[in-house]
């Protein structure tokens, strides 16, 4: 089965609201990382979070990490239209090398 | 720095012929990762390198795909013979060490299609 399983696979939301979404993993891991895409474009990322520590903040997001249910949340405050594109979890397990593995994505969508 | 550069943005061939795919990977990166990302299968991993020697090519499809590295500063991802079912965007990504701590910076992608 997958490592780094998103949920919802799509959001809507107003501007000005909060965005939360979550990811699920399998296996054990060194850290996660959540990445954005733009529609047409590469990934980019947003923010690292390793194993041993439980939340992060860079700005509007905050991401959380409970390794205990294997499971991260981003939570963008105050949305905005600039928002909108997909935001995926990826997972650095502890033997998987150079190599992470990223979910399906979740597609969140601000409406202005 | 530029960042990662791929070539072409866009290429679209016909059944059968070969395709190449480029990366430059940023200046200093020493890992370098090809993706392929579809609407059905998401975003694959399909090989990785590390110092310019392949570590991970098991989500190479098949035969058809072949991936090099000459040298730090660029890559080839080949398909040959091609497909309808490699239209996909593919991805190369760098980062400058092993284990993943250090964010994969992605490239634009080229857009594949394969009629």
């Amino acid at each position: 089965s997958q490592q780094g399983e998103e949920d919802p696979q799509a959001l809507s939301i107003q501007e000005g609201e909060n965005a939360t979404m979550n990811c699920s993993y399998k296996t054990s891991i060194n850290n996660l990382q959540w990445y954005r895409q733009n529609s047409g474009r590469g990934l980019v990322h947003l923010i690292l979070i390793r194993s041993n520590e439980r939340e992060k903040h860079s700005g509007r997001l905050r991401v959380t990490l409970d390794t205990s249910k294997k499971s991260s949340s981003l939570l963008i405050t105050a949305s905005r239209a600039a928002d909108t594109a997909s935001y995926f979890c990826a997972t650095d397990g502890e033997t998987s090398g150079s190599r992470l593995t990223f979910g399906e994505g979740t597609q969140l969508t601000v409406n202005p | 720095d530029a960042g990662v550069i791929q070539s072409p943005r866009h290429e679209v061939t016909e059944m059968g012929q070969e395709v190449t795919l480029r990366c430059k990977p940023i200046s200093g990166h020493n890992s370098l990762f090809w993706y392929r990302q579809t609407m059905m299968r998401g975003l694959e991993l399909l090989i990785y390198f590390n110092n310019n020697v392949p570590i991970d090519d098991s989500g190479m499809p098949e035969d058809r795909f072949s991936a090099k590295m000459p040298n730090a500063s660029f890559s080839t991802l080949k398909i040959q013979p091609s497909e309808p079912r490699d239209s996909a965007v593919y991805f190369c990504a760098s980062s400058t060490s092993g284990r993943g701590y250090n964010e994969q910076f992605f490239g634009p992608g080229t857009r594949l299609t394969v009629l």
